[in-house]
Order: C-alpha cells, then sequence, then structure tokens
C-alpha cells in the first residue's frame, strides 16, 4: 500500500500570501492518479486538483498543483481568508486500495 | 443538479450493526464507479471501499475488510455500507463520493478522481 505522507503539519500564513503543501509518496505514483481535496470545519471535501496539476471545474487559478513520481506539491497565492482548511493529497494507483495523506491544516491570520 | 445524500447514521453500541445509504441524483449512477470514506474525530480521510459501476467489483481498506460490506442498486440510484461488528474507532462521519473515470487520449492514460461528495452522515458507536 502506498502512504502519502504531507508536511507541514499545520502552515499559519497572511492574507496575501503563498502557501506551498507537500506531499510525498512512499513509492511513485502515476500523476494522473494524484489528486487534491479541501476540507473545511463542517463541510464535505472538495476536489481541487487532479491528475496532478489540473484544476476542477470552479476552482480559482490561485491553486495548482505539480510534480511528479513521489513529490507532489499544491501551491496556493495570494492566500484569502476562506482558504482556511485542512487539504488532503490522494493516489488512487490503477486499482484500489486508494490513499490519503494525513492532511495539512492551512491557517490564515 | 448533481448530488449525493447519505443517510443511515446514528448511535450504535459496540458490536452491533448499522445500514448506510447514498442516494445519487442528477447524474447516471449506473455510469459511475462509488466510493465510502470516512472522517474519524481529529483524525483525517480514510478511504473505506469502492465498488464498480454494475457492482462486480468491490474493494475495502483492511480496517473494514470482513467487516463491511458495499453494494448498490442502480435500479433505485443507491449506494449502500452494511457495516457489522461496529467497534468505537468505527465512529466517523461516513462520506459517499462519485468517482470520476476518463481516458486522457493526449497521454494515453486514465485520470482518476472523486469528483462529487455527499455531506455526510454521522456514526457514533458507543454503550
Amino acid at each position: 500500500e502506498i502512504v502519502l505522507t504531507q508536511s507541514p503539519g499545520t502552515l499559519s500564513l497572511s492574507p496575501g500570501q503563498r502557501a506551498t503543501l507537500s506531499c510525498r509518496a512512499s513509492q511513485s505514483v502515476a500523476t494522473n492518479y494524484l489528486a487534491w481535496y479541501q476540507q473545511r470545519p463542517g463541510q464535505a471535501p472538495v476536489l481541487l486538483i487532479y491528475g496532478a496539476s489540473r484544476r476542477a471545474t470552479g476552482i480559482p487559478d490561485r491553486f495548482s498543483g505539480s510534480g511528479s513520481g513521489t513529490v507532489f506539491t499544491l501551491t496556493i497565492s495570494r492566500l484569502e481568508p476562506e482558504d482556511s482548511a485542512v487539504y488532503y493529497c490522494q493516489q488512487y494507483g490503477s486499482s484500489p486500495p486508494y490513499t490519503f495523506g494525513q492532511g495539512t491544516k492551512l491557517e490564515i491570520k | 443538479e448533481v448530488q449525493l445524500v447519505e443517510s443511515g447514521g446514528g448511535l450504535i453500541q459496540p458490536g452491533g450493526s448499522l445500514r448506510l445509504s447514498c442516494a445519487a441524483s442528477g447524474f447516471v449512477f449506473s455510469g459511475h464507479q462509488m466510493n465510502w470514506v470516512r472522517e474519524a474525530p481529529g483524525r483525517g480521510l480514510e478511504w473505506l471501499s469502492f465498488i464498480s459501476d454494475s457492482g462486480h467489483f468491490t474493494y475495502y481498506t483492511d480496517s473494514v475488510e470482513g467487516r463491511f460490506t458495499i453494494s448498490r442498486d442502480n435500479a433505485k440510484n443507491s449506494l449502500y455500507l452494511q457495516m457489522n461488528s461496529l467497534r468505537a474507532e468505527d465512529t466517523a462521519v461516513y462520506y459517499c463520493a462519485r468517482q470520476q473515470n476518463y481516458y486522457d487520449s493526449v497521454a494515453s492514460n486514465w485520470v482518476v478522481y472523486m469528483d462529487v461528495w455527499g455531506k455526510g452522515t454521522t456514526v457514533t458507536v458507543s454503550s
């Protein structure tokens, strides 16, 4: 089973700054099988990025994904207060089991 | 509007059983693979189970294999999760999620992700 490790655990930034979130895999993940989700408190997860770098419908271009192999990055530019949430990476592989990273909590102060 | 609505959660004693349902609307349910994902208090998201569009193929994470059963009724546009031998550590919000698979002809590969999620139903396992 592929293990995803996200860092940092918590990130505290100010509005207007840029956030860089990391997701490292225990073995290589094909880019077409890597996605990022945002989960605000008390809400369901929302798809942000799929295929490592493709933005989901309706997601602002402030959100971007990159990476390959075992290292993937979610970058959020021009941070806004509503970006406060937990962000998860997920790998799919060619078949289940699918796995999530443990999440990065982003605080905007 | 594309929508998933979970139901069936509640308070249950350890060792008990519960059946969760997920009602789909606004899309061709039979054309999509589906998943269950949970979020335990203070913990992150955990993928639990997958079912193919026909229902013929299923997968489970190790922690629920043999205790949980995923199923679907395409005629009723519904997904289910039968949970037996429940434990305190099964306490969580349970989400159903639609899986999207499309073939990228430029890259010559399949792209997979979960694009629609329900709001979740809460399961509490406690005596």
